[in-house]
């Protein structure tokens, strides 16, 4: 069974640079047919798609965060990580990692982390 | 963009009836690329169907997804104590690539 697990300070300060981690345990990283993802959630609110990375280190971004964003991963620790600059106050959220599976033709997010909340404040 | 408006906002129902949720797409996608989930209070999202109408790992029967083109349906046969939770849709493919419906919150009535 697949589980990702988001770790990455709570608190960062405006004008600050976001960073997370996703740890991904019970299967490697390095799996052809899978994308690594990162989504979020504004407090209340729907959910806003960041980014995916390949184990290759192919990525694509939201275009609408795509200047501030950088997604990274490291197959050696089985992790991959997010990056988002110039924080603001509406970058404020729940932080989720999510797997794709895009092998079977499907691009569905089929197995997600608990989310990590990240508070933008000075 | 593709929008995605998923109605009705709120539906409230009592256990044991059936539950339909709609997601109208702004231009026409594929059906291959419409999945729904479910979130619970303080719980990530859970995927329930892909590919429009197959349903994921483990998601029960009474769950059932249908439609193509711009418009998608979430069917819960008969609702249970646990279904009440809030839906949301998503489509692949048009940029920006992944987006998701507002939600449709279903409430005990």
């Amino acid at each position: 069974q697949v589980q990702l697990q988001e770790s990455g300070p709570g608190l960062v300060k405006p004008s600050q640079t976001l960073s997370l981690t996703c740890t991904v345990s019970g299967g490697s990283i390095s799996s052809g047919g899978y994308y690594w993802s990162w989504i979020r959630q504004h407090p209340g609110k729907g959910l806003e798609w960041i980014g995916y990375i390949y184990y290759s280190g192919s990525t694509y971004y939201n275009p609408s965060l795509k200047s501030r964003v950088t997604i990274s991963v490291d197959t050696s620790k089985n992790q991959f990580s997010l990056k988002l600059s110039s924080v603001t106050a509406a970058d404020t959220a729940m932080y989720y990692c999510a797997r794709i599976t895009f092998w079977s033709g499907y691009y569905p997010f089929d197995y997600w982390g608990q989310g990590t909340l990240v508070t933008v404040s000075s | 963009e593709i929008v995605l408006t998923q109605s009705p906002g709120t539906l409230s129902l009592s256990p044991g009836e059936r539950a339909t949720l709609s997601c109208r797409a702004s231009q026409s996608i594929s059906s291959t690329y419409l999945a729904w989930y479910q979130q619970k209070p303080g719980q990530a999202p859970r995927l329930l169907i892909y590919g429009a109408s197959s349903r994921a790992t483990g998601i029960p029967d009474r769950f059932s997804g249908s439609g193509s083109g711009t418009d998608f349906t979430l069917t819960i046969s008969r609702l249970e104590p646990e279904d009440f939770a809030v839906y949301y849709c998503q489509q692949y493919g048009s940029s920006p690539v992944y987006t998701f419906g507002q939600g449709t919150k279903l409430e005990i009535k």
